[in-house]
């Protein structure tokens, strides 16, 4: 299958600190990318769906302003948690659409762990 | 409101055993459910998937089985195997919306 990467796998800061986490489609083209976070024991919870060239669209409840997403290219999106506090420490996940329709083609990175101290 | 529900957080069966993983969903508009399998320091990725026009889809050792009225499915996995060992998760889908996951359950297959 295709491969997403994500950077940095695991990342531990101070509060009030920005934190920069990369989703990178490696072999193919994503027009749409999409940011999940997991607390321990819950589900995947989907943020934002990111298009490349306009705004993200951001699910209930999740601060646009505090989760900036920038989707640049057909095979990069960031995500930054700005002034994160304790209570933003998670496992964030991106997955990448192929574009083909089909649910089946949306390809997860490995996730990138947060500790806000 | 946790639409997709895993309600075993592990589950540990034999080599050779069959292994069953149980997920219920509350919306009934979802028409489209898949399995995932996450190893450790990656990512999900797909395993099997069913619509809900069907109420059984096989692969190999792996068979998903949906029980609409009882808004039920499990995946079976026979004959399990270690390398099997995984967090396994359920999603599901309705029209004009992306997936909506469940907690996950960890399979531990033992030799």
């Amino acid at each position: 299958g295709a491969v997403v990467s994500q950077h940095p796998s695991r990342v531990i800061c101070k509060s009030g600190t920005s934190v920069k986490i990369e989703c990178r489609s490696l072999d193919f083209q994503a027009t749409t990318m999409f940011w999940y976070r997991q607390f321990p024991k819950q589900s995947l919870m989907l943020m934002a769906t990111s298009n490349e060239g306009s705004k993200a669209t951001y699910e209930q409840g999740v601060e646009k302003d505090k989760f900036l997403i920038n989707h640049a290219s057909l095979t990069l999106s960031t995500l930054t948690v700005t002034s994160a506090h304790p209570e933003d420490s998670s496992f964030y996940i991106c997955s990448a659409d192929q574009g083909d329709g089909s649910l089946e083609t949306q390809y997860f990175g490995p996730g990138t762990r947060l500790l806000v101290l | 409101d946790q639409q997709v529900k895993q309600n075993s957080p592990s589950l540990s069966v034999q080599e050779g055993r069959i292994s069953i993983l149980n997920c219920d969903y509350t919306n009934s508009m979802f028409d489209y459910f898949l399995w995932y399998k996450k190893y450790p320091a990656e990512g999900p990725t797909f395993l099997i998937s069913i619509s809900s026009i069907k109420d059984k889809n096989e692969d190999g050792r792996f068979t998903v089985f949906l029980n609409k009225s009882a808004k039920h499915l499990s995946l079976h996995i026979v004959p399990s195997q270690p390398g099997d060992s995984a967090v396994y998760f359920c999603a599901a889908s309705r029209p004009g919306s992306r997936l909506t996951f469940g907690e996950g359950t960890q399979l531990t297959v033992n030799p």
